[in-house]
């Protein structure tokens, strides 16, 4: 079975630091990976997918299949950032997304 | 453009009752899929539908239950309500499945009395 792990539930970095989200995956075949962010108050919203390898809002992540992972980093922090990141992957034909736990990032002024 | 739409937002029902929850995707889209967000299991799948047709269910009891309508309108329904099935459930719509990336609606809170 397919499985999310995003190893830190909290992440606290003062604004203009680099943050990075981790996110490691296991299943043995090619999956699809996304990084979906749900703002204070707001509803859960897809931030980029790997397979677009685009740059929104300054986050970028990269599929690393060798290390089952598909991290989620930023240069440089911004208090807006503040929010939950989800990490989730899908297979193709499955028509479903796994989720994992979430990780709550803070930027501190 | 329209988002999508879940109503009701909040639903409080007593254990033993059943519930039905609306949604309705973006226009256009033709899969629709529904989440469980609790705090303890996090984002769970239910199932999706595409063209009035289940592709996929999640690991639930068949208390749960969905249909989709030919205008793309989908519905889920929980049968004999149990403590444990309050929760968060998330509608998201696709223009044609999750390669796609998934819109969500704000969510149906149920709280189970």
């Amino acid at each position: 079975a397919q499985r999310v792990t995003q190893p830190e539930k909290l992440l606290s970095v003062f604004k203009g630091a680099p943050v990075e989200l981790k996110c490691n995956y296991s299943y043995s075949g090619s999956p699809e990976l996304f990084w979906y962010v749900q703002y204070s108050r707001q509803r859960l919203q897809l931030l980029l997918r790997h397979i677009s390898r685009e740059s929104i809002k300054g986050f970028t992540a990269d599929l690393n299949k060798g290390e089952t992972s598909f991290h989620l980093k930023k240069p440089f922090a911004q208090e807006e950032d503040s929010a939950m990141y989800y990490c989730a992957l899908t297979i193709q034909g499955a028509q479903k997304l796994v989720f994992g736990q979430g990780t709550r990032l803070t930027i501190n002024p | 453009k329209a988002g999508v739409t879940q109503t009701p937002r909040y639903l409080i029902k007593t254990r033993g009752q059943q519930v039905t929850l609306s949604c309705s995707p973006i226009s256009g889209h033709r899969s629709v899929s529904w989440y469980q967000q609790t705090p303890g299991q996090g984002l769970q799948f239910l199932f999706e539908y595409f063209s009035e047709t289940q592709r996929n269910k999640g690991n639930f009891p068949g208390r749960f239950s969905g249909r989709q309508f030919s205008n793309s309108r989908s519905e889920m329904n929980v049968s004999t309500l149990e403590l444990g099935d309050s929760a968060l459930y998330l509608c998201a719509s696709s223009p044609g499945g999750s390669s796609y990336g998934y819109t969500f609606g704000s969510g149906t809170r149920l709280t189970v009395v």
